[in-house]
């Protein structure tokens, strides 16, 4: 299967705090991709990294990319309640625009 | 600036009855086309894209189809509904290599 699998699934933390999430994939990509979804709604792009980039960044989000060991973090630093939500990783391949999606982290910063 | 519009927001059908949703995009031409399924506490299957009016590509073998009679309408349906086709509905829309856009879903019920 090409779907991605997060670590940990389930994670809370305290405002101000870093939180962390992992996506594990098996197969060659041509791009991961960070989405987040609040309960009940549809998902929201939060950032895309190339297979051909280590690191990007975009506002408080920190995404890192490691072809080799086909894994993928993404960080959200000073965590606000308003972070609540799950995320999910998904890859997408060397062919037609197709996303493969993990089961997502959920993620409940406490205020 | 572009748009996706997904109704019904929640629908509640007897088993065996047929079922129709829309999604429709604005904004855009010639977008990619996808319909997802999520089930509770889970990430995305996809279950069904297009790439453009009247093609149609199926991920899965299943109780559902779907049909692009027009370049920015996605329809999902069903002859007859299973009790497993209850879950989380997500259409979606990309452009090239671009991101995908979601939808508010549909949650679909089945008594």
């Amino acid at each position: 299967s090409q779907q991605g699998e997060e670590d940990p699934q389930a994670l809370s933390i305290q405002e101000g705090e870093n939180a962390t999430m992992n996506c594990s994939y098996k197969t060659s990509i041509n791009n991961l991709q960070w989405y987040r979804q609040n309960s009940g709604r549809g998902l929201v792009h939060l950032i895309l990294i190339r297979s051909n980039e280590r690191e990007k960044h975009s506002g408080r989000l920190r995404v890192t990319l490691d072809t080799s060991k086909k894994s993928s973090s993404l960080l959200i630093t000073a965590s606000r309640a308003a972070d609540t939500a799950s995320y999910f990783c998904a890859t997408g391949g060397t062919g037609a625009n197709n996303l493969f999606f993990g089961t997502g982290t959920r993620l409940t910063v406490i205020p | 600036s572009q748009t996706i519009h997904q109704w019904p927001a929640t629908l509640v059908q007897p088993v065996g009855s047929p079922l129709s949703l829309e999604c429709t995009v604005e904004g855009t031409s010639n977008p990619n086309l996808y319909w997802y399924r999520q089930a509770a506490g889970r990430g995305l299957q996809l279950l069904f894209y297009s790439v453009g009016i009247g093609q149609i590509s199926s991920e899965v073998p299943q109780n559902l189809s779907a049909s692009r009679p027009q370049d920015r309408q996605f329809i999902l349906s069903s002859k007859k509904l299973l009790l497993s086709d209850s879950g989380f509905y997500l259409c979606a829309w990309s452009v090239g290599r671009q991101p995908q856009h979601f939808g508010d879903g549909t949650r679909l019920s089945i008594l």
